[in-house]
């Protein structure tokens, strides 16, 4: 059964400081997911990571996959208010649902 | 990316009633969608899998008979929560893919179901 881990579940964080969420997977897999989540909304896609060693970037936040520890990681780097909301990683077998970690809700102040 | 669009985003019903919910991939064929229920600060459980033409699969624990799926398009798929119970509130996210091993999900905008 593909289990998904993500840690912490909770981040306080301070703006303009990085911060690290993991994201491990129980069995083989070859793609991961990142999502955002805001209050009420439905999921807006940030990152899909196809391959080991994976490194994908977009303005404050970088993924990344490492397939033989079956981890991925979200940094966030300098973190500014607009990053509050709750993040979840995915993963999937081929042609199967998306089993999604118990998601990050991350909360900035100044 | 591909659209999928879901109606209605929110709807309230009476304890007793059945409300059905739409998912329509706009531009592509969706081989496959997957339903999802999102309860308060929780993750999304994956409610079931349906194929176009073929019955839904269902995950453990839930109620085939209370939570309807219909994929007769390759385009739409419909959920039916019948008999509704203030239990069945929650937030409900259907997901599309257009099969062929693709890596994309593309989701809905979700359905905010509240059972009064």
């Amino acid at each position: 059964e593909l289990k998904v881990e993500q840690n912490p579940l909770f981040l306080s964080m301070q703006e303009g400081k990085n911060y690290t969420i993991y994201c491990n997977y129980s069995t083989t897999s070859d793609r991961l997911y990142w999502y955002r989540q805001d209050p009420g909304k439905s999921l807006e896609s940030l990152f899909v990571l196809l391959s080991n060693g994976a490194v994908k970037q977009e303005g404050r936040l970088m993924a990344s996959l490492d397939t033989k520890a079956r981890l991925s990681t979200l940094h966030i780097t300098a973190a500014v208010h607009d990053l509050s909301a709750t993040y979840f990683c995915a993963t999937q077998q081929a042609g199967t649902a998306l089993i999604f970690g118990k998601g990050t809700t991350l909360s900035v102040s100044s | 990316g591909a659209v999928v669009s879901q109606h209605p985003s929110r709807v309230i019903c009476k304890s007793g009633t059945s409300v059905k919910i739409e998912c329509r991939s706009l531009d592509f064929q969706a081989t496959t969608m997957f339903w999802y229920r999102q309860f308060p600060k929780q993750s999304l459980m994956l409610m079931a899998t349906s194929n176009e033409g073929s019955k839904a699969t269902y995950e453990q624990g839930v109620e085939k008979d209370k939570f309807l799926i219909n994929h007769a398009s390759l385009t739409l798929s419909t959920l039916t929560v019948t008999s509704a119970h203030p239990e069945d509130s929650s937030f409900y996210i259907c997901s599309a893919s257009s099969g062929g091993g693709g890596p994309e999900a593309f989701f809905g905008q979700g359905t905010r179901l509240t059972v009064v």
